[in-house]
């Protein structure tokens, strides 16, 4: 599998700021995506990075508060626009690998980053 | 839409116990199963997975899964559990490549297990 990086681990932010998140990718992946996980709930996804074109966003999440940049097969960033408290989650990206011979569909995770908003 | 449950929020085992963790999904098309799992201070790992074949997968760590179509399950187990499987485990769905063409995974909200040594 991929080895992922995020920066940062983790930031703790004052309201009305933003913060953009970089995962990194040792290796070039197909697809990108980034999740959320709120305090006490399960992973929801944000979007689908698209490299080279704009992101492909679920019900519920706009580019003005999540703008999401894929400029190659193995980068991209989340920025997280002026934050509220309700923002202060746990960012996840993950991937899915090129594999040669099949397995497209399975998604390997990033650390996380750490989000708290004052 | 899909959505994925996980009948317990909390489970607490002793050592050597023997573990099932219920999930369950909806949707009426081909899926792809995945149990995932993040140990303390740890970020999520892939456990297991099932595609297509033996309904009965088996994973990393001595865990296994089994595919109930009829039921819309994907229950997880261990015949005897160990301290350092204490972790939160997490049960997701995709309509898979082949399916509806989505990547998109849903989660369940997850099962922290706790093994009393």
């Amino acid at each position: 599998s991929a080895v992922i990086s995020q920066k940062p681990s983790r930031d703790i932010c004052q309201r009305g700021t933003s913060l953009t998140i970089q995962c990194q990718v040792d290796s070039q992946v197909t697809m990108m995506f980034w999740y959320r996980q709120q305090p006490g709930q399960s992973l929801t996804l944000i979007a689908t990075a698209n490299q080279g074109s704009e992101a492909t966003y679920e019900s519920g999440f706009v580019i003005d508060k999540f703008p999401i940049s894929r400029p190659n097969l193995t980068f991209s960033t989340l920025t997280v626009s002026n934050m509220s408290p309700e923002d202060s989650s746990i960012y996840l990206c993950s991937v899915v690998p090129y594999l040669s011979g099949g397995d497209t569909d399975t998604q390997y995770f990033g650390p996380g980053t750490r989000l708290t908003v004052l | 839409a899909q959505s994925v449950s996980q009948h317990n929020h909390h489970v607490i085992l002793s050592e050597a116990a023997s573990l099932e963790l219920g999930c369950n999904y909806s949707y009426g098309g081909t899926v792809n199963l995945f149990w995932y799992v993040q140990y303390p201070g740890q970020h999520l790992q892939l456990l297991l997975k099932y595609f297509s074949g033996d309904p009965l997968v088996k994973g990393i760590k001595g865990f296994e899964a089994e595919f109930i179509k009829s039921k819309f399950s994907f229950n997880l187990r261990k015949p005897s559990v160990q301290w350092s499987d204490t972790a939160e485990y997490f049960c997701a769905v995709n309509a898979g490549y082949s399916g509806a063409g989505s990547y998109q995974l849903t989660f369940g909200k997850g099962t922290k297990l706790s093994v009393i040594p």
